[in-house]
Formats: C-alpha cells, sequence, structure tokens
C-alpha cells in the first residue's frame, strides 16, 4: 500500500492568510492525487483532482501543485468557511489511501 | 443532481453482520465506479473496498477488512452494497459510499453520501 503523509497536522491561520499544505506519497504516483476538505459533521468534499485540476464549482482560492511524491494545496486568501480538515488522496494504485489530515483552525 | 444515501448502519455486537445499502440518483449509475470510505470517531478517512460500473471488477480491499466485507452492486436497483461480516470494535465508524469520477478505479471521488454510522459494541 502507498503511504501518504501530511503535514502540518494541524495550524492556525487568520482569515485572508494564505496558506500552503503538504501531502507526500511513500514512492511516485505522477499526478495521481486529490484533496478533499471535510467541516465538522459533513462528509468530504472534492477540491482539487489530478494535483492540480480545481473541482467544478470550488472556488479559484484553492490551488495545487506537485507531481512525483511531494503535493502542495494552497489557499490564497483563507475565508472563513475555510476552516476546516483536508485530506490527500492518491488515485495511483488501489487501496486508495488517504493522508491523516491537515486541520485548519482559527488563530 | 447526484445523490448518495447510505442506509443500513446501526449497533452490532462484536461477530456479527450488517449490510449497508446507498441509493444512487441523478447520474447513469452503472457508469461510475464505487467505493465505500470509513471514518472512525475523530480519525481519518479510510478506503475501505471499490467496484466497478459494470460491477464486473472488484478492487483490492483495504487489509483490515479482508475476507469480512463484500462490496457488491445493483445497477438495475441504482444501489451499492456493503456486506460486513465478523464485526470487530475496531469497524466503529461513519461509512461514506463514495461515487467515483470514471468507471472503473482507481480514480477521484466526485460526490459524496451523508454517511451511515456502525457501531460495533457489546
Amino acid at each position: 500500500d502507498i503511504q501518504m503523509t501530511q503535514s502540518p497536522s494541524s495550524l492556525s491561520a487568520s482569515v485572508g492568510d494564505r496558506v500552503t499544505l503538504t501531502c507526500r506519497a511513500g514512492q511516485r504516483i505522477d499526478t495521481y492525487l486529490n484533496w478533499y476538505q471535510q467541516r465538522p459533521g459533513e462528509a468530504p468534499k472534492l477540491l482539487i483532482y489530478a494535483a492540480s485540476s480545481l473541482q467544478s464549482g470550488v472556488p479559484s482560492r484553492f490551488s495545487g501543485s506537485g507531481s512525483g511524491t511531494d503535493f502542495t494545496l494552497t489557499v490564497s486568501s483563507l475565508q472563513p468557511e475555510d476552516f476546516a480538515t483536508y485530506f490527500c488522496q492518491q488515485s495511483y494504485s488501489t487501496p486508495q489511501t488517504f493522508g491523516q489530515g491537515t486541520k485548519v483552525e482559527i488563530k | 443532481e447526484v445523490q448518495l444515501l447510505e442506509s443500513g448502519g446501526g449497533l452490532v455486537q462484536p461477530g456479527g453482520s450488517l449490510r449497508l445499502s446507498c441509493a444512487a440518483s441523478g447520474f447513469t449509475f452503472s457508469a461510475y465506479a464505487m467505493s465505500w470510505v470509513r471514518q472512525a470517531p475523530g480519525k481519518g478517512l479510510e478506503w475501505v473496498s471499490g467496484i466497478s460500473g459494470s460491477g464486473g471488477s472488484l478492487y483490492q480491499d483495504t487489509d483490515s477488512v479482508k475476507g469480512r466485507f463484500i462490496i457488491s452492486r445493483d445497477n438495475s436497483k441504482n444501489t451499492l452494497y456493503l456486506q460486513m461480516n465478523s464485526l470487530r470494535v475496531e469497524d466503529t465508524a461513519v461509512y461514506y459510499c463514495a461515487k467515483a469520477a470514471r468507471r472503473a478505479l482507481p480514480g477521484h471521488f466526485d460526490n459524496w453520501g451523508q454517511g451511515t454510522l456502525v457501531t460495533v459494541s457489546s
């Protein structure tokens, strides 16, 4: 199984901040990397697929980059509704493993 | 509008069985792979199992459920299932069904259900 590691586990930020979350794969996965947002009590929501493609309906302040083993999710200007937990997931092979998540909290 | 509605969760004793269902609507069900993803209380997401749009391909279950959980689908009823046997306390989680963006796996999941809670406890 491919191990996915996210950092940091949590971070505190203010509305308007630019934040960058990192995901590292245990082996090369090309650009088969997806990002999901999960607010408390809600189901996950797809933000980014194939490392850098923005899912329809997702605000353009979200962006993704990377290939191989190292990936990032950037939020250019945090909004109140962005305080949530973010998970990366590889879709290179099954089982489709997730990272442990990064919780973005209000400073 | 895509809708995924899970049901069948509840309280079960260790060693027991449950069958989860996910009723799908708003898209051509047979054209997309589906998966079950679970989340233990306060924990992260864990992919459990997947199945192709036709049902002809089953994808590697995560090790923790191999030999105990069986995924299936009935395309005539637009419904995904997860038969869970020999349940363990560590299977306690919210179980989500997730729609893939393509006919086969692996792939990204563009729609999720609201989840159904399975509690395994004596």
